[in-house]
């Protein structure tokens, strides 16, 4: 079964600073891999994903994350922080269920405060 | 577009009790999820559905059921309320595999 592991489940970051939230796969096939944001009392919002290509992926609000299969990672950074920035943050992997069913396989998150 | 409607926003519920959290899309997506969200454990697959009468398990079934009778709505029922049942249910859609899911705004449940 794929997984993904989040380094850090609280990040604090000056505004201007840049921001990077670590994320490490485990997959026996070519992953599928996305980085969602959830923002307070609020459900998840694509920021970006892989799936095949070009491995530097650009998503909204200025966020992009580099696919690196010899790491097994896909880290997302943003070059400077914005305080709206400040949400919670998940990686997650697409999984193939035994029904043939794909699932996404979310991380436990990573928690990104940004001070002025 | 309204995207995917949850209801209630938040519930109190005695062990024991019963309650249906509902989910509507009008987005016309095959796919549907349930997800619960405790702290520090990420979402955890409730069930899914790929279609109007097609659902199944996902990795936490146990304590829910669901049901598709029409392809915009994914009601979630909880019979028997358990205190492990407290969380944050999040139901999504989408389109297609692979595609993004699209997130409801989530109901919180306390069960007491």
């Amino acid at each position: 079964a794929q997984s993904v592991t989040q380094l850090g489940s609280h990040v604090s970051v000056s505004e201007g600073a840049l921001v990077l939230l670590r994320c490490n796969y485990s997959s026996s096939v070519p992953p599928y891999l996305f980085w969602y944001v959830q923002y307070p009392n609020q459900g998840l919002q694509l920021l970006l994903k892989y799936t095949t290509g070009a491995t530097l992926v650009k998503g909204i609000n200025g966020f992009e994350a580099e696919f690196k299969k010899s790491e097994t990672s896909f880290h997302l950074t943003k070059p400077s922080a914005h305080m709206s920035d400040a949400a919670e943050y998940f990686c997650a992997v697409s999984d193939l269920m035994n029904t043939g069913f794909q699932k996404l396989v979310f991380g436990t998150g990573t928690r990104l405060l940004v001070s002025p | 577009n309204a995207g995917v409607t949850q209801t209630p926003k938040f519930r109190i519920l005695k062990i024991g009790q019963s309650m249906t959290l509902q989910c509507t899309q009008d987005m016309n997506h095959n796919y549907m999820y349930w997800y619960r969200q405790d702290p520090g454990m990420g979402l955890k697959l409730i069930y899914y559905s790929v279609g109007a009468g097609i659902t199944d398990k996902g990795e936490v079934p146990n304590g829910y059921n669901v049901s598709r009778s029409t392809t915009e709505d994914f009601p979630l029922r909880l019979e028997l309320a358990a205190p492990s049942q407290t969380s944050v249910y999040f139901c999504a859609s989408r389109a297609a595999r692979l595609e993004k899911l699209f997130f409801g705004s989530g109901t919180q449940l306390s069960v007491l």
